[in-house]
Parts: structure tokens; C-alpha cells; sequence
């Protein structure tokens, strides 16, 4: 099955700079990848996705890129506000299959006013 | 928030004891997931439903089992539950590639 890793597992940055998630997945025929953004005690909530056949998204200060030669994708905020911290989730389809999605382990944002 | 609603919303209970989950959604939507959220492992699938009466395993579901008997309906029975299944419970809904969470059932088991 699809494997997906996500580094760092925690960030911490000073407002105003910008933060940088990574992750890798395993499966060559996964085709959509979202980011999912969690505040403390909420339920996960779609920031902004990516479809194979796209290289870069972006939607104001958040923004994706995908390599699907190497495999990985990245979450780019901008310009970060305290609002931003939360924990961060990447996905990515199993397979070519747009139902089932496997997560990475999460990555807490931390910014700091 | 895509009209899904879990119950109950807190649940404490006691090793050896069934327990069911429901996930409620409005939506019409036709696929439907249960995650739970343990620290340091992110959300793990447990089963998902591709409509009535049709579910499937996901990575973590020995221990799990669900039923799909109306399209809004989602339940998760843990048959006996084990001190291993104390966990923050999530539903999920499907459409147009997105999945859409409810708001979790955090279940502790003494």
C-alpha cells in the first residue's frame, strides 16, 4: 500500500516568516494529494490540494508543489500568523484511486508572535 | 462542515465492554470513512464504505467492524474494547476527491 512521510514532525517560526512541510509518498499511481490543517481539538480541515497533472498551486498565502518524478510534495505558507499554528496533515490517493488517501504523521506548526 | 455529525461526541467505558460509533452526514455522499487519531501516528483508516452494506478494511480495523444500512448512516463497533482502542475517533465523508471530517468521538476505555 501507499506509504507517506512528512518532516518536520514539529516547526517552529517567528511571524512574518515563511514555513515549509515536506512529504514523500511511495506509490507512483497516486494522483491527488491534499493538506489538511488541524487546530487543537477541531476536526481536520482541507487547506488546499493538488492533482497530478499539476506541478503548483497556490490559493494567497498557501501554496503546493508536487515532484512526481521524485515522489514529493510540498505545503509553502507565506507571510505566517499566529492563526497558522495548528498541526498539518499531508495525503496522498492509494493507488489511482480517488477514495482512499493515506496520511502522513502530522507536523505541529508553531508561530510565534 | 459537509452536515456530518458524530455521537457521541465523549465516551468513557470499560475494557471488555461494546461500543458503537455513529457518524451521521445529510450530504448524500456515497463513500464514508472511520480514522482514529493516536499522537505521533496521524489519522489511520480502520474501514470505509463505498455504499449500503458495502465496507472494507482499512489499515488498522482488527478489533473494528462497521455496518452501512442507509446512506447517512456510518456505525464502528468495537466488539470488547481493549485500553489499545482508547483513541480520538473520526468519521469522514467523500465527494469530488475531497473527504470532509466530523467533528470526533473521543473514547477512553479503562
Amino acid at each position: 500500500g501507499e506509504n507517506v512521510e512528512q518532516h518536520p514532525s514539529t516547526l517552529s517560526v517567528q511571524e512574518g516568516d515563511s514555513a515549509v512541510i515536506k512529504c514523500t509518498y511511495s506509490d507512483s499511481a497516486s494522483n491527488y494529494f491534499p493538506w489538511y490543517k488541524q487546530e487543537l481539538g477541531k476536526r481536520p480541515q482541507l487547506i488546499i490540494d493538488i492533482r497530478s497533472n499539476v506541478g503548483e498551486k497556490k490559493d494567497q498565502r498557501i501554496a503546493v508543489t508536487l515532484n512526481k518524478t521524485a515522489k514529493h510534495f510540498s505545503l509553502h505558507i507565506t507571510e505566517t500568523q499566529p492563526e497558522d499554528s495548528a498541526v498539518y496533515f499531508c495525503a496522498a490517493s492509494e493507488g489511482g484511486s480517488n477514495y482512499k488517501l493515506t496520511f502522513g504523521k502530522g507536523t505541529l506548526l508553531t508561530v510565534n508572535p | 462542515d459537509a452536515g456530518i455529525t458524530q455521537s457521541p461526541r465523549h465516551k468513557v467505558t470499560e475494557t471488555g465492554t461494546p461500543v458503537t460509533l455513529r457518524c451521521h452526514q445529510t450530504e448524500n455522499h456515497r463513500y464514508m470513512y472511520w480514522y482514529r487519531q493516536d499522537p505521533g501516528h496521524g489519522l489511520r483508516l480502520i474501514h470505509y464504505s463505498y455504499g449500503v452494506k458495502d465496507t472494507d478494511k482499512g489499515e488498522v480495523s482488527d478489533g473494528y467492524s462497521v455496518s452501512r444500512s442507509k446512506t447517512e448512516d456510518f456505525l464502528l463497533t468495537l466488539e470488547s474494547a481493549t485500553s489499545s482502542q482508547t483513541s480520538v475517533y473520526f468519521c469522514a465523508t467523500e465527494t469530488q476527491y475531497t473527504q470532509y471530517f466530523g467533528p470526533g468521538t473521543r473514547l477512553t476505555v479503562l
